[in-house]
């Protein structure tokens, strides 16, 4: 069974870089095709897609963040680390990690529970 | 940027068929990806490579392609069904793009 869990600060204040650790277990991100993926939502708006590592440590951004995004991994930990520097009120988001597969694009099963983060000074 | 176009909204009655639609220029050459996101939880996949659909998903739960359009097929739709639902795709670089969502109200 693979899990996924969110971890780190619920506040954080404008100008601040957030990191969002994702701990998995039931999968390892050194097996070929693997991914590990983060998605936000703000308040009662879509999801939208931040970034994706894959197993051989290839990395993709999404484009209107790629400046402020930088994703990692642990493969010994099972842990996934995402930072976003110069955080602002409208980041304030859930974050989700999610567990990915690819063919042709990625797709993204399952999800963590997600965790709130709060920009706000 | 490249987006996925769905319909805000969708109602349906109990037992009838719900069709939520997802268009995007990429979608002939991308696979689709459908999620149901129920209110306070977390994103569940339904549908993935635009017809396939996961272990533990119920069979009124179908996906279809044509062209520029995808098209998530809800048959019998139950009251558990009423959620957000979200097409996912990609653009021609790769880049991961998710619909706006639409809000299935069962009446």
């Amino acid at each position: 069974q693979i899990t996924l869990k969110e971890s780190g600060p619920t506040l954080v204040k404008p100008t601040q870089t957030l990191t969002l650790t994702c701990t998995f277990s039931g999968f390892s991100l050194s097996t070929s095709g693997v991914g590990v993926g983060w998605i936000r939502q703000p308040p009662g708006k879509a999801l939208e897609w931040l970034a994706l590592i894959y197993w051989n440590d290839d990395k993709r951004y999404s484009p209107s963040l790629k400046s402020r995004l930088t994703i990692t991994k642990d493969t010994s930990k099972n842990q996934v680390v995402l930072t976003m520097t110069n955080m602002d009120p409208v980041d304030t988001a859930t974050y989700y990690c999610a567990h990915s597969l690819a063919a042709r694009s990625n797709w993204f099963d399952p999800w963590g529970q997600g965790t709130l983060v709060t920009v706000s000074s | 940027s490249y987006e996925l176009t769905q319909p805000p909204s969708v109602s349906v009655s109990p037992g009838q068929t719900a069709r939520i639609t997802c268009s995007g220029d990429a979608l002939p050459k991308q696979y689709a990806y459908w999620y149901q996101q129920k209110p306070g939880q977390a994103p569940v996949l339904v549908i993935y490579k635009d017809s396939e659909r996961p272990s533990g998903i119920p069979e009124r739960f179908s996906g279809s392609s044509s062209g520029t359009t995808v098209t998530l097929t809800i048959s019998g739709v139950q009251a558990e069904d009423e959620a957000d639902y979200y097409c996912q795709s990609a653009d021609s670089s790769g880049t991961l793009v998710f619909g706006g969502g639409t809000k299935l109200t069962v009446l």
